[in-house]
């Protein structure tokens, strides 16, 4: 059973910078499966913020940037603010329409 | 502007059928570009990924969910269906309906229903 990984929690400053990852359990995350990410804030839906890799959703600002960093898929927040702090989930495309997400990463900011 | 809303029991028994239906508006569902899924979210963890349709009827499913899922299309209505079986306290979570493109991941959400499994 493939299992995508991310780190359970992190913490930034306002105006820092931080780099979310999301991993397999088996082998290296490529730009085929596709890495992307979603910001979820409490009671709301996600809001999807990177697909295919790098490409950033309508209205999300370019402070927000993806990537594939060695194996892993990662996102990048930079000059963070107050109100990034939020869960933040990433999910891979695994081939034959299947996809799997990661368990997601609670991003505080202070 | 697309808008996908989730309908149904908000309660269920254990062992029951869970059952949702998802109306689109502001785009169709018969669109060749898009896949239409659902992802569900138990309380105060991650989100999992249930399955997927086009509009043929082409589904594709969580393998392990997959004993217990369907999945199903109205075009007629704009609507798709998810059905799932033998249902436990296991499944209570917040059910998501998405509208998505094939391999991208750019996913489209609904806002959400609460499913609760419980007598």
């Amino acid at each position: 059973q493939t299992v995508v990984t991310q780190e359970p929690s992190f913490s930034v400053s306002p105006g820092g910078t931080v780099t979310l990852t999301c991993a397999l359990s088996s082998g290296s995350v490529s730009t085929s499966h596709n890495p992307s990410w979603y910001q979820q804030t409490p009671g709301q839906a996600p809001r999807t913020l990177i697909y295919s890799t790098n490409t950033r959703s309508s209205g999300v600002p370019d402070r927000f940037s993806g990537s594939i960093l060695g194996s892993k898929g990662a996102l990048t927040i930079t000059g963070a603010q107050a109100d990034d702090e939020s869960d933040y989930y990433c999910v891979l495309y695994m081939g034959s329409g299947l996809w799997v997400f990661g368990g997601g990463t609670k991003l505080t900011v202070l | 502007q697309l808008q996908l809303q989730e309908s149904g029991p908000g309660l269920v028994k254990p062992s029951e059928t869970l059952s949702l239906t998802c109306t689109v508006s502001g785009g169709s569902i018969s669109s060749y570009i898009y896949y239409w899924g659902w992802i569900r979210q138990p309380p105060g963890k991650g989100l999992e990924w249930i399955g997927s349709i086009y509009y043929s009827g082409s589904t594709y499913y969580n393998p392990s969910l997959k004993s217990r899922v369907t999945i199903s299309v109205d075009t007629s209505k704009n609507q798709f269906s998810l059905k799932l079986s033998s249902v436990t306290a296991a499944d209570t979570a917040v059910y998501y309906c998405a509208r998505h493109t094939p391999y991208s991941g750019s996913f489209s959400w609904g806002q959400g229903t609460l499913v609760t499994v419980s007598s």
